[in-house]
């Protein structure tokens, strides 16, 4: 069975700081996708970041961006200039496993404190 | 609609009753998902529907857990006999993804949130 493990169940960091969310899978597929979600407490489910397995460049949504080691199984995201906006639960995930579905991490709860 | 939909947004039942929670996804969109978030956990797979094809239901926990996908769009998650442990937020997901590919994303409604007292 595929897992994904985000071993940082809080972290708080301050307005403005850089802060990295740590994020390792398990996965026998060649081929898949790893994903952030942000879900801030009105429950909805926000994608922040995509990465294919086959690209080696770590992918980059202005403020948002991996680390992707692909032989380490390691995906991180990494937020700069962080914002009271940000404040929210981040959950990894990973396709390619065998529900044929995503496969979520158990979250990370981020606060941004002013 | 817009986005992913899903009702009712919270739900008080008693032990033993049966609830349905439904989920309206994205017209178009042919994969939809079940997953459910016990407070302080990550999501947890439930079934996955895609197109005509037969669901995934791998992760349904107990017999007491179905889901049926009718048309291709409206889906119903049913429990039957609730117990207490069932309290969690159970939130729907739909992607355009097609079978035998990976690269979508997964548009989530804001769950129901089901409390068994």
């Amino acid at each position: 069975a595929q897992t994904v493990t985000q071993s940082q169940p809080e972290m708080s960091v301050q307005e403005a700081e850089t802060v990295t969310l740590s994020c390792t899978y398990d996965t026998s597929e060649n081929n898949y996708y790893l994903f952030w979600y942000k879900q801030p407490p009105s429950r909805q489910m926000i994608l922040v970041i995509r990465q294919e397995a086959y690209k080696q460049q770590n992918a980059t949504e202005n403020r948002f961006s991996v680390n992707f080691q692909k032989a380490a199984k390691s995906f991180s995201l990494k937020i700069s200039d962080s914002q009271l906006g940000d404040t929210a639960m981040y959950f990894c995930a990973s396709t390619g496993g065998g529900a044929d579905g995503l496969t979520f991490g158990k979250g990370t709860h981020l606060i941004i404190q002013p | 609609g817009a986005g992913v939909s899903q009702s009712p947004s919270n739900k008080v039942t008693e032990k033993g009753k049966d609830v349905e929670l439904r989920c309206d996804p994205i017209s178009g969109h042919t994969a939809l998902y079940w997953y459910r978030q016990s407070l302080g956990q990550g999501l947890e797979f439930l079934i996955y529907f895609q197109g005509n094809s037969a669901p995934d239901k791998s992760g349904l926990p107990s017999d007491r857990f179905s889901a049926e996908r009718t048309g291709g769009s409206v889906s119903t998650l049913t429990i039957q006999r609730t117990q207490q442990e069932d309290s969690a937020v159970y939130l729907c997901a739909s992607s355009s993804r097609l079978t035998g590919t990976l690269n979508t994303e997964a548009f989530f409604g804001q769950g129901t949130r089901l409390t068994v007292v």
